[in-house]
């Protein structure tokens, strides 16, 4: 069965204090890796997609990477308003389109 | 672009009622996923139109029903609610056979059941 393990659950860090998010996953097939953002009361925001291991890629002060079993959200120097919570997801090879699979998520909150 | 739209955005309703949700696409997207979120869990896939057919669906009993209209909205309905029905239903558009990364997630609807 497919499945997605993030860790830790809740993350507390000071601002300019780097950190990484840890995303594991079990899946038969992985067409690709997601990583969203998700404000409170609000919808996921997405972040990145990666597809094949050694992949990375980057957006302001966040660093995706992806191996054989597991993804690292880097988060460089955070501010305040990186708080969020991140959720981790795969879409699988035979199931349907765009149909994600998610991790509990972390959240993530960064004091000024 | 106003992107993914729901309605409304909060509900409540007591055991046994039914609910209809609502969603519209974003332009130029003609696939709807519903997803349910509870309170501090990851989305749970529900189920996906196209073609104003339900295409799969995940693991969730009868009582989530849905429905696709000509124009690309979407409604979840849901049954005989349960307490355990309180959650974040979110919708999710897309263009059919585009990647995952083409999809965007509306605001969700906070349900309650009380």
């Amino acid at each position: 069965e497919d499945q997605v393990t993030q860790s830790p659950e809740a993350l507390r860090l000071q601002e300019g204090e780097s950190s990484s998010l840890n995303c594991s996953y079990t899946v038969s097939g992985l067409r690709g890796l997601f990583w969203y953002r998700q404000d409170p009361g609000k919808g996921p925001e997405f972040l990145f997609t990666l597809y094949s291991a050694g992949e990375e890629k980057e957006k302001e002060r966040l660093k995706a990477t992806l191996t054989k079993k597991e993804s690292f959200l880097h988060i460089t120097a955070p501010k305040p308003e990186d708080s969020a919570t991140y959720l981790c997801a795969v879409h699988a090879y035979g199931g349907a389109t765009n149909k994600l699979i998610f991790g509990t998520g972390t959240l993530l909150a960064v004091q000024p | 672009d106003a992107g993914v739209t729901q309605s409304p955005t909060h509900l409540i309703k007591t055991r046994g009622q039914q609910v209809t949700l609502r969603c519209s696409p974003k332009s130029g997207h003609d696939t709807v996923s519903w997803y349910q979120q509870a309170l501090g869990q990851g989305p749970q896939f529900i189920f996906q139109y196209y073609e104003e057919e339900e295409r799969q669906r995940g693991n969730f009993p009868d009582r989530f029903s849905g429905h696709q209209f000509p124009n690309y909205s979407s409604e979840l309905n849901v049954n005989a609610l349960l307490l355990g029905d309180s959650a974040l239903y979110l919708c999710a558009s897309s263009p059919w056979g585009q990647g995952a990364d083409t999809q965007y997630f509306g605001p969700g609807t906070r349900l309650t059941v009380l």
